[in-house]
């Protein structure tokens, strides 16, 4: 099967400006998953998703990040005006687990590293 | 607080020989264990879980790992290490009723020299 699927690969912007990421999670899984990972250190969890409704957003800085999973496939991360701090990659991952019928892996995409400068 | 500790930054092995990197965890209940790894400009990769049954789990590319209820571990372990085993390995915790969120270890960088 395809993997995770994410666009774009690298991103330099200015501090101020606004960027989007976008991420097509693998064909029939349920949850999506937007991880911020900074260099030497773990995955820190942005959202959850199942289908198209928020499970847990309580990571995102909402006055500057945005997303949304429309029809409950594609989902698109924003940021909107960038920092400095968000210089990091950007992960997106999905799971074929409805919450509570499983316990199933999460699968990432190759990620999207974003220089802000 | 809930968290998930990997004491070695890097480990150094020789080609051939075995391999332990090590994963400690503070989460209440008997939550879910992963190991997922790494390698450079690349996603994560899952290799392993443990969700109950036998303590000695087997997975991908020859690694199993050995959850330790009474020492709430779960190291990851290889018989013979290979040069193409050098990679960032991350330790992660689901626990129970969590949504099946991950909590993450910082990563050990694996160094297989031949």
């Amino acid at each position: 099967e395809a993997g995770v699927a994410q666009s774009p690969r690298y991103k330099i912007i200015e501090k101020r400006q606004s960027v989007a990421f976008w991420c097509n999670p693998i064909s029939g899984h349920a949850t999506l998953y937007w991880y911020q990972q900074i260099l030497g250190q773990g995955p820190k969890l942005l959202i959850q998703f199942q289908n198209n409704g928020v499970v847990d957003d309580s990571q995102l800085p909402k006055d500057r990040f945005s997303a949304e999973r429309l029809k409950g496939v594609d989902s698109t991360l924003k940021i909107q005006p960038a920092k400095l701090e968000d210089s990091a990659v950007y992960l997106c991952a999905s799971s074929r687990a409805p919450l509570g019928q499983g316990t199933y892996e999460q699968y990432f995409g190759p990620g999207t590293r974003l220089t802000v400068t | 607080a809930q968290s998930v500790a990997q004491p070695e930054d890097q480990v150094n092995v020789a080609e051939g020989n075995p391999l332990t990197v090590k994963c400690t965890y503070s989460v209440s209940g008997n939550p879910y264990l992963f190991w997922y790894v790494q390698y450079p400009n690349r996603g994560l990769q899952f290799l392993l879980k443990y969700i109950t049954g036998d303590n000695l789990v087997k997975g991908s590319y020859g690694f199993e790992a050995e959850f330790n209820k009474s020492q709430t571990s779960f190291h990851l372990k290889k018989p013979s290490a290979l040069v193409s085993d050098s990679a960032l390995y991350f330790c992660a915790v689901s626990p129970r009723g969590s949504n099946y969120q991950l909590i993450w270890g910082a990563g050990t960088k694996l160094i297989i020299k031949p």
